[in-house]
């Protein structure tokens, strides 16, 4: 079941240039979206977070936007830098849920 | 920053032998996880964990797996006979609260390899 979707495997992305990653839905239930980062030999690590009541939420170079109607989630990263270079997991979940739906990841590489 | 511990880090194991995997989330979360990634695959999630019971669970997670709080401080997930295709990355994650409301801290994960 692939009710997350990242389609894009990899992506990189020259430093202080825009780094852009796509995530598609499924389920018009879920409500509630989360990007995580992810180092080799490390778990996911939270990034930023949206309800499905918001278009946009903003953490510093960080942005996820996303539009409903396409079932369609963004993470925005400007400027982009080289540490930020990892795997990047879109995931979704329902209110009254306690689980989370991730998507199969993006790398992103920064090149310096 | 406190952290969701995880050990061991690897575990190698015949199939059809048990192994318990363990975890000690971050002391004051409520809520408690496990999520399990194949190579090359996505995250996938087994098991939720709140107030001493299994409050939600996958298609993955059969018989086969059980978790438990046996204190205040660990979390363990149980494979009584593991199979080939249960080799995987485990990773165990704790929040304060449930995910709407918090979000969810995971641990370096158990690389489990099944011979």
């Amino acid at each position: 079941d692939q009710q997350v979707k990242q389609n894009s495997p990899s992506l990189s992305v020259q430093e202080g240039r825009i780094s852009i990653l796509n995530c598609d839905y499924t389920n018009s239930m879920f409500d509630y979206f989360l990007w995580y980062k992810k180092y080799p030999a490390e778990g996911p690590t939270f990034l930023i977070s949206i309800s499905s009541i918001k278009d946009k939420n903003e953490d510093g170079r960080f942005t996820v936007f996303l539009n409903k109607s396409a079932k369609h989630l963004s993470l925005h990263i400007v400027p982009s830098q080289p540490g930020d270079s990892a795997v990047y997991f879109c995931a979704a979940s329902e209110t009254g849920a306690n689980n989370l739906f991730f998507g199969t990841g993006t790398r992103l590489t920064v090149i310096p | 920053e406190p952290e969701v511990t995880q050990t061991p880090s690897h575990q190698v194991t015949q199939m059809g032998q048990e192994v318990i995997l363990r975890c000690v989330p971050i002391s004051n979360h409520l809520y408690f996880y496990w999520y399990r990634q194949i190579l090359g695959q996505k995250v996938e999630f087994l098991v939720s964990f709140y107030n001493n019971e299994i409050s939600e669970k996958s298609e993955i997670f059969d018989d086969q797996f059980s978790v438990e709080r046996p204190d205040g401080s660990n979390f363990t997930l149980k494979i009584r006979s593991t199979k080939l295709e249960d080799s995987a990355m485990y990773f165990c994650a704790s929040s304060i609260q449930g995910i709407i409301d918090s979000p969810l801290h995971f641990g370096n994960g158990t690389r489990l390899t099944v011979t």
